[in-house]
């Protein structure tokens, strides 16, 4: 139930398309869903986030889709660019704790 | 403002041994949580630090130890060192009722 599971593992994409990645959770108190981007040699960055209250969240190129009833979560990277290249984590955190549980991440690789 | 800074950036210790590493906060930041990155398990949570408690525990061995000071600085510390410790352990601050976790770039582990 704790377990956030992450698809797909890599991701190539041609520069200027979009770059979709999935994510799955099972357990429901879950409240906070962020999206971290993690450059080789760096610590995670926090990319964008959602709150299972709202189903979409857009912000610039990224945007978080969310089906609360099916319990899974995306994230789109519109007009994609050679430096978004990287890896992608989506994690999920229960209420009142600073617990993040990490999908096992996508790399995605845009060709210019 | 100063990000969350890591010490040392990287690490070599050879099996039975002890490691410490540190991590300070952003400045003002009172809640630090440790993560252990590897290739195979990705991203695991390890524990979480406020006002010098600890809040949350993850899955790991007694080996794995913290503490937070009182100007929020937080410690970890590994005993009797194995060769399955060698990963990339990240520290992330942020301010309480804050969703938002700052990650620093990490400590590299190697243990031989």
């Amino acid at each position: 139930q704790q377990q956030v599971k992450q698809s797909p593992q890599s991701l190539i994409v041609q520069k200027g398309g979009i770059s979709i990645i999935n994510c799955a959770y099972e357990n429901t108190a879950f409240d906070y869903f962020p999206w971290y981007q993690q450059f080789p040699g760096k610590g995670p960055a926090l990319l964008i986030a959602i709150r299972p209250d709202v189903s979409e969240k857009k912000e610039g190129r990224f945007t978080i889709s969310f089906n609360k009833s099916a319990k899974q979560f995306s994230l789109h990277i519109m007009d994609s660019q050679p430096g978004d290249s990287a890896t992608y984590f989506c994690a999920a955190r229960r209420s009142n704790t600073g617990k993040l549980i990490f999908g096992q991440g996508t790399t995605l690789q845009v060709k210019p | 403002k100063a990000g969350v800074t890591q010490t040392p950036r990287y690490l070599i210790k050879t099996r039975g041994q002890q490691v410490t590493l540190s991590c300070s906060p952003i400045s003002g930041h009172r809640s630090v949580s440790w993560y252990q990155q590897t290739p195979g398990q990705g991203l695991q949570f390890l524990f979480e630090y406020f006002s010098e408690t600890q809040r949350n525990k993850g899955n790991f061995p007694g080996r794995f130890s913290g503490r937070q000071f009182s100007n929020s600085r937080s410690e970890m510390n590994v005993s009797t060192l194995e060769l399955g410790d060698s990963a990339l352990y990240l520290c992330a601050s942020s301010i309480p009722g804050s969703d938002t976790q700052y990650f620093g770039p990490g400590t590299r582990l190697t243990v031989l």
